[in-house]
């Protein structure tokens, strides 16, 4: 079984301050996929990345995987009261066309006007 | 182009009683995933289907069941619910060779 663990588990800020999320593993992934959900819906997509390395940005968004792809973190910039919820990292591996991720307890982040 | 669509999205049932959930998924999308989420466990995964069959199935009592139809439409049932089952389900579907999800916004079940 492959387990995700994501710090901080919960991070109530103020309007404007940065953050940064983390996800680690001591699994190799084929792929890890960031999402956020708000109460009451299910997780929304932001990004999938691939590759050992490699940064993606979304707007004031941030997202880096580790070079082994046993990891990942997600950094907002200037956060804003719409950032509130719960963020989700998923990794998996690809088995026979099959891809079934895992998904990490997920960061609960609150952000204050 | 339409999002995945789960239904009914809240329900109230009874320790014992039975319970079928619908997913619709995103036109094309061929593979569908179940997901039950909880406070306590996160989301831990149910099952997968693609092209009518199971293709995995996680770590869950006999008591949770599920099929796809020709659409790819999938249905899971939950028999004899225990209080523990009480969750937010959630249906997931993405296009071959993607590695993303689109979920639904979720069945909230609550066995009393």
């Amino acid at each position: 079984t492959q387990l995700l663990e994501q710090s901080p588990q919960f991070l109530s800020i103020q309007e404007g301050e940065n953050l940064t999320v983390y996800c680690n593993s001591s699994s190799v992934f084929s792929s890890l996929q960031w999402y956020r959900q708000e109460p009451g819906e299910g997780p929304v997509l932001l990004v999938t990345v691939v590759t050992g390395g490699e940064v993606k940005k979304l707007k004031r968004l941030t997202f880096q995987f580790g070079d082994a792809r046993k990891d990942s973190s997600l950094h907002i910039t200037a956060a804003q009261p719409g950032d509130t919820g719960l963020y989700l990292c998923a990794g998996g591996k690809v088995s026979g066309g099959s891809y079934i991720p895992t998904f990490g307890r997920g960061t609960s982040l609150i952000v204050h006007p | 182009k339409a999002g995945v669509t789960q239904t009914p999205r809240y329900l109230i049932k009874t320790r014992g009683q039975q319970v079928t959930l619908s997913c619709s998924p995103i036109s094309g999308h061929r593979s569908v995933s179940w997901y039950q989420q909880t406070p306590g466990q996160g989301l831990q995964f149910l099952f997968e289907y693609f092209s009518e069959t199971q293709r995995n199935k996680g770590n869950f009592p006999g008591r949770f069941s599920g099929r796809q139809f020709s659409n790819s439409r999938s249905e899971m049932n939950v028999s004899t619910l225990e209080l523990g089952d009480s969750a937010l389900y959630l249906c997931a579907s993405r296009p071959r060779g993607d590695y993303g999800y689109t979920f639904g916004s979720g069945t909230r079940l609550t066995v009393v």
